[in-house]
């Protein structure tokens, strides 16, 4: 069955430093990734996606991930974090046969001056 | 552009009574459609999924019900809530083609006393 494991519930960086939040999956078949962001009472939104192209995926807000396929992994990281990246933020996994997204449980990202 | 919309932000109901809540796209056609819920500190549960018009899967036994009347129109319902029907309702919508990410609403606070 398709999974996915996002290591550490919370991580906390100084502003500047570089933020790095972990993704494991699992897929018997090629997977579709995804990385999204919630900010305090609001909706979800689509940071970035990989979808069998580059391996190394630019988002927005200066987010990127790399697809390792060896260690079925997609973690997501920025070089210098800022204040507004405190957030939850959220890995998901489409197992490709399906439209149901399988999320991680989230880690909240806290960013101190 | 597509647009997704939720209403109300913020229900306050008592136990007993009942819910309706709306969520409705522009701008794109036959989308896929989901309702989540998000419950404090914990991940997203998808509660329903629907490929077209009175199309509803549910993927948890529980206390709530939805429909879809229209194309673009999603409903969340429930004849008589319970405290443990309190979280963070959340609807998406993706394309109807296989592997497309879920674009998120801004969600529903809802809170039973």
């Amino acid at each position: 069955a398709q999974s996915v494991t996002q290591l550490g519930s919370h991580v906390s960086v100084s502003e500047g430093a570089l933020v790095l939040l972990r993704c494991n999956y699992s897929s018997s078949v090629p997977p579709y990734l995804f990385w999204y962001v919630q900010y305090p009472n609001q909706g979800l939104q689509l940071l970035l996606k990989y979808t069998s192209a580059a391996t190394l995926v630019k988002g927005i807000n200066g987010f990127e991930a790399e697809f390792k396929k060896s260690e079925t992994s997609f973690h997501l990281t920025k070089p210098s974090a800022h204040m507004s990246d405190a957030a939850e933020y959220f890995c998901a996994v489409l197992p490709g046969d399906t439209d149901k997204l399988i999320f991680g449980t989230g880690t909240r990202l806290q960013v101190f001056p | 552009s597509q647009t997704i919309h939720q209403w109300p932000a913020t229900l306050v109901q008592p136990v007993g009574s009942p819910l309706s809540l709306e969520c409705t796209v522009e701008g794109t056609s036959n989308p896929n459609l989901y309702w989540y819920r998000q419950a404090a500190g914990r991940g997203l549960q998808l509660l329903f999924y629907s490929v077209g018009i009175g199309q509803i899967s549910s993927e948890v036994p529980q206390n709530l019900s939805a429909s879809r009347p229209q194309d673009r129109q999603f409903i969340l319902s429930s004849k008589k809530l319970l405290l443990s029907d309190s979280g963070f309702y959340l609807c998406a919508w993706s394309r109807s083609t296989l592997n497309q990410p879920q674009h998120f609403g801004d969600g529903t606070r809802l809170s039973i006393l």
